[in-house]
């Protein structure tokens, strides 16, 4: 098993820009989850889905769009980048709601 | 509103050196407290999860311990690869997947 992958590891992004972050595990799990980690600051929730088609807010949804169209992938969409973006992000699964696994994290600039 | 808080911030302990790390948290019905690892550049690693006061889990050279109002992480004589970053989380029963996690102790064990 691969566990959590998540694409890219390393993104540069000018303000305004539009992306998606990938995020897919092969571990059959109905939670999934999106975090920010910013120094000094725990992990942050930003969207998390419970099951396919279910989706919901966290901590700091605001810039961000998920959806969840199959159980395997769970992408985040940044519609207009800020420089308050700038941050690693990491996508999180569990099976039970629980433990989660967490992928590389990718490490977002956005100048 | 759902606080964790971790100290120390971060900790530097000779080889063998026993210590302590401390979880603090305030929420409205505490559902699962959870600790994991998380090394430089990397996604954290599961570690334990306590459900009561009282409760105690242990890995290795590792003991989570857990009352009504904190959780310690316990490191009986240390090895430098135990040296990462230690994290926090709190889950509430009313919030389902809102974990709230704390900003982490670093730890680094010299040899």
């Amino acid at each position: 098993n691969a566990g959590v992958t998540q694409t890219p590891k390393f993104q540069v992004l000018k303000t305004g820009q539009s992306m998606t972050l990938q995020c897919a595990q092969d571990m059959n799990h109905e939670y999934m989850s999106w975090y920010r980690q910013d120094p000094g600051m725990g992990l942050r929730l930003i969207h998390y889905s419970v099951g396919a088609g279910i989706t919901d807010q966290g901590e700091v949804p605001n810039g961000y769009n998920v959806s969840r169209s199959t159980t395997e992938d769970f992408p985040l969409r940044l519609l207009s980048a800020a420089p308050s973006q700038t941050s690693v992000y990491f996508c999180a699964s569990s099976s039970q709601g629980d433990e989660q696994f967490f992928g590389p994290g990718t490490r977002l600039t956005v100048l | 509103e759902d606080q964790v808080t971790q100290s120390p911030e971060a900790l530097r302990l000779q080889e063998g050196e026993s210590s302590s790390l401390n979880c603090s948290y305030t929420v409205s019905g505490l559902r699962g407290l959870f600790w994991y690892r998380q090394d430089p550049g990397k996604g954290p690693e599961f570690l334990f999860t306590l459900y009561s006061a009282g409760e105690e889990k242990e890995k290795e050279r590792l003991k989570a311990t857990l009352t009504k109002k904190e959780s310690f992480l316990h490191i009986t004589a240390p090895k430098p690869e135990d040296s990462a970053t230690y994290l926090c989380a709190v889950q509430a029963r009313n919030y389902g997947q809102n974990f709230v996690f704390g900003p982490g102790t670093r730890l680094s064990v010299l040899p």
